[in-house]
């Protein structure tokens, strides 16, 4: 089993959808979880980090099922510049500080008029 | 917010040429800094973890004698891809982090070895 699993995608939207993403990964002592947003032939950026309660920013809202070892975002109201894809990433050094990060394969989000 | 630069973002060279990659941490000290690579369509894969002032830590099937890695200062750390092949071409992203747990990338260097 991979370390941390996508959804494949890619998802293609209109304008003002709302859309899920998945993520499930396979260590239980995984202690840190992030969604980043690449866009095509750039860099990682974070979009938000995951909490276990739940954590919301704007469009934007981030769930943490610890038991099901899963993950998901959800965004409303999408926007054309939403499109990109979205990385499921998990701290890979369990139980330290450091910055390891362990990241899915993405799942590409095209948002169209 | 915290800033990595990484430089330089575009290398197109000969195969055999070595190519060396900068990647500075701007406005924090780093002692740790990670080194990425990801090929078309793939998830980032970590290479190796930098340490300032100590021999880097190697993923498994990476050559540590392949693509060498320098952290001389808490700012500063360099990958060589050392007698790069047409498959090393690939997407190298440094990363670190004030925290640890937050990383913030580097723009990414694509290398393209003819």
């Amino acid at each position: 089993r991979k370390e941390v699993e996508q959804d494949p995608g890619p998802f293609n939207v209109p304008e003002g959808a709302t859309v899920a993403f998945n993520c499930t990964y396979s260590n239980s002592a995984s202690q840190s979880f992030f969604w980043y947003r690449q866009d095509c032939r750039k860099e990682p950026k974070l979009l938000m980090s995951v909490y276990s309660s739940g954590n919301e920013d704007g469009r934007f809202t981030a769930q943490l099922n610890r038991a099901s070892q899963y993950i998901s975002l959800l965004i409303r109201d999408s926007k054309l510049s939403d499109s990109a894809t979205y990385l499921c990433v998990v701290n890979g050094n369990y139980g330290g500080s450091q910055g390891n990060l362990i990241f899915g394969k993405g799942t590409k989000l095209s948002v169209k008029p | 917010g915290a800033v990595v630069s990484q430089h330089p973002s575009r290398v197109i060279c000969k195969s055999g040429t070595s190519v060396k990659i900068e990647c500075r941490s701007l406005d924090f000290q780093a002692t740790t800094m990670f080194w990425y690579r990801q090929f078309p369509k793939q998830s980032l894969m970590l290479m190796a973890t930098s340490n300032e002032g100590s021999k880097a830590t190697y993923e498994q099937g990476v050559e540590k004698d392949k693509f060498l890695i320098n952290h001389a200062s808490l700012t500063l750390s360099t990958l060589t891809v050392t007698s790069a092949h047409p498959e090393d071409s690939s997407f190298y992203i440094c990363s670190a982090g004030p925290r640890g747990n937050i990383q913030y990338f580097g723009a990414g260097t694509r290398l393209s070895v003819l």
